[in-house]
């Protein structure tokens, strides 16, 4: 099955402890993304890939890292979390030129 | 990317159907329009695009203004499990554009 998928689906933790989401999809894409999403402020793009080895800034990078070292794996870390951090996140893949992307089931952190 | 505006929210009636503007008047000549939908806090998914011609596929209809000033996406038989929030985007070639950037959306809710 065609799908995206994150890990974990929820995760609490505390202030300055390291943690990556993966995301993960078996579609061949070329293009994936990140995406935070919190109340009365809809969707915003925290980071991009065009392809392995290529990232680029969205609306919101601070204080998240990417890495694109294979076509299938985009994972999503965060240094030194901050309370601010918390939030619903997806990730989003798709071929490049498309305009549909394709969403993960989410990813609930929360950061004390 | 040009900027879209969406009612918050509208209501419709199960069986009618629901039409749901959205302006996005500083629209350039390369810009494409496209809609999303999220159903309560699922990953969004993907409804339809346009350029400056109507479209329509199995889920939806696409009415671009002459001017492509702004836009309507019609459900045609709208049932309760079209209740969610839908957005509206404009940009310049889907994901090799790379950047994308989802709005407020309007939260819609379809009462039997």
């Amino acid at each position: 099955e065609a799908q995206v998928t994150q890990n974990p689906r929820y995760l609490i933790t505390v202030t300055g402890k390291k943690l990556t989401v993966t995301c993960s999809q078996n579609m061949n894409h070329e293009y994936m993304s990140w995406y935070r999403q919190d109340p009365g402020l809809g969707l915003r793009q925290i980071y991009y890939s065009m392809n392995v080895e290529v990232t680029d800034k969205g609306d919101v990078p601070e204080g998240y890292k990417v890495s694109r070292k294979e076509k299938r794996n985009f994972p999503l870390i965060l240094e030194s979390p901050s309370p601010n951090q918390t939030s619903l996140y997806f990730c989003a893949s798709s071929f490049l030129g498309s305009y549909e992307q394709y969403f993960g089931p989410g990813t609930r952190l929360t950061v004390t | 990317d040009a900027k879209t505006t969406q009612p918050p929210s509208m209501d419709c009636a199960e069986g009618r159907a629901a039409n749901l503007p959205c302006n996005h008047s500083t629209i350039s000549g390369n810009e494409y329009v496209y809609w999303y939908r999220q159903i309560h806090s699922q990953g969004p998914q993907y409804i339809i695009h346009g350029l400056k011609n109507n479209e329509t596929n199995e889920m939806a209809s696409l009415i671009i203004t002459e001017d492509r000033k702004s836009s309507t996406l019609i459900l045609p038989h709208a049932t309760l499990r079209d209740t969610a929030v839908y957005y509206c985007i404009v940009s310049p070639g889907g994901t090799s554009y790379g950047k994308l950037t989802f709005g407020q959306g309007t939260i819609l809710t379809v009462h039997p």
